[in-house]
């Protein structure tokens, strides 16, 4: 069974402060991905990595795949009150060559803002 | 758009009782997925599909059966309730490129098991 390690597991910060959130295994993925959701909502997709040492970003949030694509990170600069919620990743094994079409979930980094 | 639909949203049942959990998606995806979610445990994928009529199991698949008789459907069911099914269950679809899967999700169905 793969494995998504995420730290911290929660995170309590004041509003302006920034952060960063990781994502480890010790596999390698196709692609992952970053999930945020809220209370009584599902996930909703936030980005996509593909390539090794991609960096994408959206507004605020910064993220970043691993060189050996095996890990990454999640940076939010000047958080606000809206960012609260939980933010999972999710690796693709679809190049593995183990035939899987899951993605596999870490346990999340439960995130508050304090305005 | 309706994207993924799930009902119920809320349901309680008593132990050894069953149920069945409806999903549906309206964007032509070829994988469907059920996934359940508990406090400290993250999401953990019980059954998936890749195409209609197929089914797979995942990481937890022990007292659920699942269904994918139609594309846009697919049916998660509890013959024998028991509490430690209490959970919050999503449902979920994607679509499939070379290098990558998204999922998109349903609201999700809290179930109480007593």
């Amino acid at each position: 069974t793969q494995l998504l390690e995420q730290s911290p597991q929660f995170l309590s910060i004041q509003e302006g402060e920034n952060l960063t959130v990781y994502c480890n295994s010790s596999s390698v993925f196709s692609s992952l991905q970053w999930y945020r959701q809220e209370p009584g909502e599902g996930p909703v997709l936030l980005v996509t990595v593909v390539t090794g040492g991609e960096v994408k970003k959206l507004k605020r949030l910064t993220f970043q795949f691993g060189d050996a694509r095996k890990d990454s990170s999640l940076h939010i600069t000047a958080a606000q009150p809206g960012d609260t919620g939980l933010y999972l990743c999710a690796g693709d094994t679809s190049y593995s060559g183990a035939g899987s079409y899951q993605l596999t979930f870490g346990k999340g980094t439960k995130l508050s803002v304090i305005p | 758009n309706a994207g993924v639909t799930q009902t119920p949203k809320f349901r309680v049942l008593k132990t050894g009782q069953s149920m069945t959990l409806l999903c549906a998606q309206d964007m032509n995806h070829e994988y469907m997925y059920w996934y359940r979610q508990d406090p400290g445990m993250g999401l953990r994928l019980i059954h998936y599909s890749v195409g209609e009529g197929t089914t797979a199991k995942g990481e937890v698949p022990d007292g659920y059966n699942v269904s994918r008789l139609k594309k846009q459907n697919f049916l998660l069911g509890l013959e024998s309730a028991a509490p430690s099914q209490t959970s919050v269950y999503f449902c979920a679809s994607s679509y499939y490129r070379e290098r990558d899967t998204e999922a998109f999700f349903g609201q999700g169905t809290r179930l109480t098991v007593v």
